[in-house]
C-alpha cells in the first residue's frame, strides 16, 4: 500500500530560526515528489516538484532534497517569517499519475 | 493567467437543497479535478477528468454529481447531502495528463468552503 509519513505532526519556532520538516514514502512506482504549503482555509500552493534523479531543490527560502534510495525527503525553511506559519504537505506521485498526500505538518512561527 | 477560480468561496445547504459548485481554468490545461479536505487532514481525491471524459471515481457516493462540459469548466453538482460532508471542497487541474505526469504542477484553487445543516 502506498503510504507517505510527515514529521513533525507540528512544529513551534521562533520567527528568524530555521527549521526541516520530513517525509518518508513507500510509494511505487516512484515518479515524483511534491511539497505543498496550504494556509488555513486556502488552497494548497506548489512549492517544489522533484523526481527521482534530482536531489535538491530550491525555492526562495524553502529548499527540498530528495534521496530517492532510502525514500526520504526533506523540506528545510531558512530565517523563518510569520508568513510560514501554515500546513506543509508532501506529495508523491507513481508512474500512472495517482498521488498520495502525506498528513501534513502544521507549522507554527511566533514573533 | 495560472488560476483555478473556484464559487462559491462559502455554501450553506441543507439537506434537502440542490446546489452546484463551479471551477475555472483558462491554463489549457486538460485534467480537472475534485478533492474533499475535513479540517486538519490532507486533500482526498474524489473525481478526475482528463479531456472532459470522466477518468477516476473513487468511490464517491450518487449524492455528489460531477460535470464537465468543456475544458475549461468543471461542476459538482450536491443533492442531499449529510452535515458530514461539510468540508473544503478543492477543485485542481493540471496539464500533463493525471497527477500531472512526471513533472506537472497540480494548480488548486481557493476551495468552496460547504456547510451542510
Amino acid at each position: 500500500k502506498n503510504q507517505v509519513e510527515q514529521s513533525p505532526q507540528s512544529l513551534i519556532i521562533l520567527e528568524g530560526k530555521n527549521c526541516t520538516l520530513q517525509c518518508n514514502y513507500t510509494v511505487s512506482p516512484f515518479s515524483n515528489l511534491r511539497w505543498y504549503k496550504q494556509d488555513t482555509g486556502r488552497g494548497p500552493v506548489s512549492l517544489t516538484i522533484m523526481t527521482f534523479s534530482e536531489n535538491t531543490k530550491s525555492n526562495g527560502r524553502y529548499t527540498a532534497t530528495l534521496d530517492a534510495d532510502t525514500k526520504q525527503s526533506s523540506l528545510h525553511i531558512t530565517a523563518s517569517q510569520l508568513s510560514d506559519s501554515a500546513s506543509y504537505i508532501c506529495v508523491v506521485g507513481t508512474s500512472y499519475g495517482k498521488l498520495t498526500f502525506g498528513q501534513g505538518t502544521i507549522l507554527t512561527v511566533h514573533p | 493567467d495560472t488560476e483555478v477560480t473556484q464559487t462559491p468561496k462559502h455554501l450553506v445547504m441543507g439537506m434537502t437543497n440542490k446546489k452546484s459548485l463551479k471551477c475555472e481554468q483558462h491554463m489549457g490545461h486538460r485534467a480537472m479535478y475534485w478533492y474533499k479536505q475535513k479540517a486538519k487532514k490532507p486533500p482526498e481525491l474524489m473525481f478526475v477528468y482528463s479531456y472532459e471524459k470522466l477518468s477516476i471515481n473513487e468511490s464517491v457516493p450518487s449524492r455528489f454529481s460531477p460535470e464537465c462540459p468543456n475544458s475549461s469548466l468543471l461542476n459538482l453538482h450536491l443533492h442531499a447531502l449529510q452535515p458530514e460532508d461539510s468540508a473544503l471542497y478543492l477543485c485542481a487541474s493540471s496539464q500533463g495528463g493525471i497527477g500531472g505526469g512526471f513533472t506537472g504542477e497540480l494548480f488548486f484553487g481557493e476551495g468552496s468552503r460547504l456547510t451542510v445543516l
